[in-house]
């Protein structure tokens, strides 16, 4: 299996534009999360998905952060506009469900976001 | 309050030596499970090992094992043998209610630096 698959690995923008991180979970995954790494804030969940539906979105941090689970394949996070204090790594990560062993996170590789 | 402490922001041990980074957790939910993960300088999130709340004995793997302690809600990572390339941050994690639909959702301590001294 390729991994969690997360594109771009970087991305460097303007104040104001439209970011778009995309994320390719491990297929028969039920589960896909993202996070935000920083160093004043360390790891952050935003937003995680059982079988593409969003179940907890409470750690997105304003209305200017969406994220999307069109299909078991494919997530979006968009940030429209951005800030440069959303500068940070953000991680995709996928699970499968429990069934009597672990059922840890495998996380992508990172996107590393600066707003300039 | 945290979910998940790590009250060690660095730590230091020398190479061939055994460390101890501590985890305590805190959760009103019986059903949960326990993860340590490793993140060195490259920045990858590395999973090492799973303790869930209803396994009755320590989880190891390799030279990591995991000190379980229930009723003290602590969930310590022990590495026999530190070697060089164990250097890197060290996170504990949790997820509460896996019973449930709604379950999965996952918290993260700060994190533990690690450094092997050759």
């Amino acid at each position: 299996d390729a991994g969690v698959i997360q594109s771009p690995r970087h991305e460097v923008t303007e104040m104001g534009q439209e970011v778009t991180l995309r994320c390719k979970p491990i297929s028969g995954h039920d589960y896909l999360f993202w996070y935000r790494q920083t160093m004043m804030r360390g790891l952050e969940l935003l937003i995680y998905f059982n079988n593409n539906v969003p179940i907890d979105d409470s750690g997105m941090p304003e209305d200017r952060f969406s994220a999307k689970m069109p299909n078991a394949s494919f997530s979006t996070l968009k940030i429209q506009p951005s800030e440069p204090r959303d500068s940070a790594v953000y991680f995709c990560a996928s699970s499968p469900r429990f069934q009597g062993s672990s059922y840890e996170q495998y996380f992508g590789p990172g996107t590393r976001l600066t707003v300039t | 309050a945290q979910k998940i402490t790590q009250t060690q922001p660095g730590m230091f041990v020398q190479e061939k030596e055994a460390v101890t980074l501590d985890c305590t957790y805190d959760t009103s939910d019986p059903s949960y499970g326990l993860f340590w993960y490793k993140q060195p300088s490259s920045g990858e999130m590395i999973f090492l090992i799973y303790q869930g709340s209803y396994d009755q004995q320590n989880a190891t793997e390799g030279r990591y094992s995991l000190n379980f302690q229930k009723a003290r809600k602590s969930a310590n990572l022990v590495i026999s043998a530190s070697q060089l390339g164990d250097s890197a941050m060290y996170f504990c994690a949790m997820r509460e209610g896996w019973r449930d639909t709604n379950a999965g959702k996952s918290t993260f301590g700060d994190g533990t630096t690690l450094t092997v001294k050759p």
